[in-house]
């Protein structure tokens, strides 16, 4: 879907572990997101970055880093996954303006 | 804080009716709002973008509304097919291109 990978698709983990997921794009779009979505609060945005080494904090950042070390690939970060994190990880691209367009979601489970 | 709420809930019909899915916010200033359809297990997918200074967009059968004052869009699907079943979600964007989303409709179409 519109040029976006993301991995793993499924993933599960135990309390304490780091977690990294990846988004990779082939569009060349400068804008990325990371979103997770959890029954009862849709989804919430987690970070965003809107440039190559440029990101900021979303709605839902704690316990969470990113970076973007190129244009094609934003990664999200869990330091030390805690149960609350079990979610399913959404992440998007897009242009200024443009509509954001999704990817197929990474099903996080922590245990 | 922006808020967006989608009323109804969930809503189930039969095939060939016409449909409207409502979505408010509350605060106006806003960029855009955006429409997504969500079916079970996969990513959004993007079905209209209506601009702040647009009152509507259509889209084949989909056609959506703004009323930005009011804080208010709908989105209308005519002639509803089986095909349509699926989570319906408004985003509003505010400023760096965030969106800020409802908790969605869950729409059925039956036979």
């Amino acid at each position: 879907d519109a040029g976006i990978t993301q991995s793993p698709r499924h993933k599960v983990t135990e309390t304490g572990t780091p977690v990294t997921l990846r988004c990779h794009q082939t569009e060349n779009h400068r804008y990325m997101y990371w979103y997770r979505q959890d029954p009862g609060h849709g989804l919430r945005l987690i970070h965003y970055s809107y440039g190559v080494k440029d990101t900021d904090k979303g709605e839902v950042s704690d316990g969470y880093s990113v970076s973007r070390s190129k244009t094609e690939d934003f990664l999200l970060t869990l330091e030390s996954a805690t149960s609350s994190q079990t979610s399913v990880y959404f992440c998007a691209i897009s242009s200024l303006g443009q509509p954001q367009h999704f990817g197929d979601g990474t099903r996080l489970s922590i245990l | 804080k922006q808020e967006v709420t989608q009323i109804p809930a969930a809503l189930s019909v039969p095939e060939g009716e016409n449909l409207v899915l409502n979505c408010s916010f509350t605060d106006s200033a806003i960029y855009n709002l955006q429409w997504f359809r969500q079916d079970p297990g996969k990513g959004l997918t993007s079905l209209l973008l209506i601009q702040s200074s647009q009152r509507e967009q259509t889209s084949g059968r989909l056609n959506a509304s703004l009323d930005k004052s009011s804080g208010r869009s709908t989105l209308y699907i005519a002639a509803s097919q089986p095909g349509d079943s699926a989570t319906y979600l408004c985003a509003v964007r505010e400023g760096t291109d965030k969106l800020i989303f409802g908790t969605g409709t869950r729409l059925q179409v039956f036979p």
